[in-house]
């Protein structure tokens, strides 16, 4: 059964920083994998898409990164703002006929001024 | 264009009662997929409809839920005798069509809360 783990839970850091968000998944049997954002009260916001076959992509000061055999993927936000504060999600898409999501409980982030 | 849009965005029922949460998908999205998120246990899939074929239900809690389809379009959720732990977070996301490299897109939500 896929299990989708996300480490840290919660961060805080200054503005400016550069950060990374990490992303771990049990079975490497996947079609994708899906960044979200999520705003307290709101829906899903879908961030970076990356395909089995890809080993990153980019959008923005956003970059996320895949790794299939160690299962993993990172999201790195360069010069962090204080609009990037909410708890960011990573999804793997399940290698079965629904292709349901599959998601971790989510790293909530808080960029400090 | 128009995403997915979900209704009520909120929704108190005292427990025992049924409710309903719709939700329209994106036109001509033929992929439809519930979630919930409830505090302790993340977002969980609830059920996936594909065009005419036998929606998959499996991540159903209980046969208190069940949801329709109609028209190929707008998607209903029931939930009969609500208890309090289905207080949560109702998601729901469609995508072009059925295929792994897909993306699924999500409405904002309906807020179910049972008192």
């Amino acid at each position: 059964k896929q299990e989708v783990t996300q480490i840290p839970a919660a961060l805080s850091v200054p503005e400016g920083e550069n950060l990374v968000l990490n992303c771990s998944f049990t079975d490497s049997a996947i079609y994708n994998l899906q960044w979200f954002r999520q705003d307290p009260g709101k829906g899903l916001t879908s961030l970076l898409l990356i395909q089995s076959s890809q080993r990153e992509q980019t959008s923005g000061r956003l970059n996320a990164s895949l790794d299939k055999s160690s299962g993993r993927s990172t999201l790195y936000i360069a010069a962090s703002q204080p609009g990037d504060s909410a708890t960011y999600l990573c999804a793997a898409k399940a290698m079965d006929s629904s292709y349901k999501l599959i998601f971790g409980s989510g790293t909530r982030l808080l960029v400090r001024p | 264009g128009a995403g997915v849009s979900q209704s009520p965005s909120n929704k108190v029922t005292e427990k025992g009662k049924d409710v309903e949460l719709r939700c329209d998908p994106i036109s001509g999205h033929t992929a439809l997929y519930w979630y919930r998120q409830s505090l302790g246990q993340g977002l969980e899939f609830l059920i996936y409809f594909q065009g005419n074929s036998a929606p998959d239900k499996s991540g159903l809690p209980s046969d208190r839920f069940s949801a329709e389809r109609t028209g190929g379009s707008v998607s209903t959720l029931t939930i009969q005798r609500t208890q309090q732990e289905d207080s949560a977070v109702y998601l729901c996301a469609s995508s072009s069509k059925q295929g792994p490299q897909r993306e699924q897109y999500f409405g904002p939500g309906t807020r179910l809360t049972v008192t």
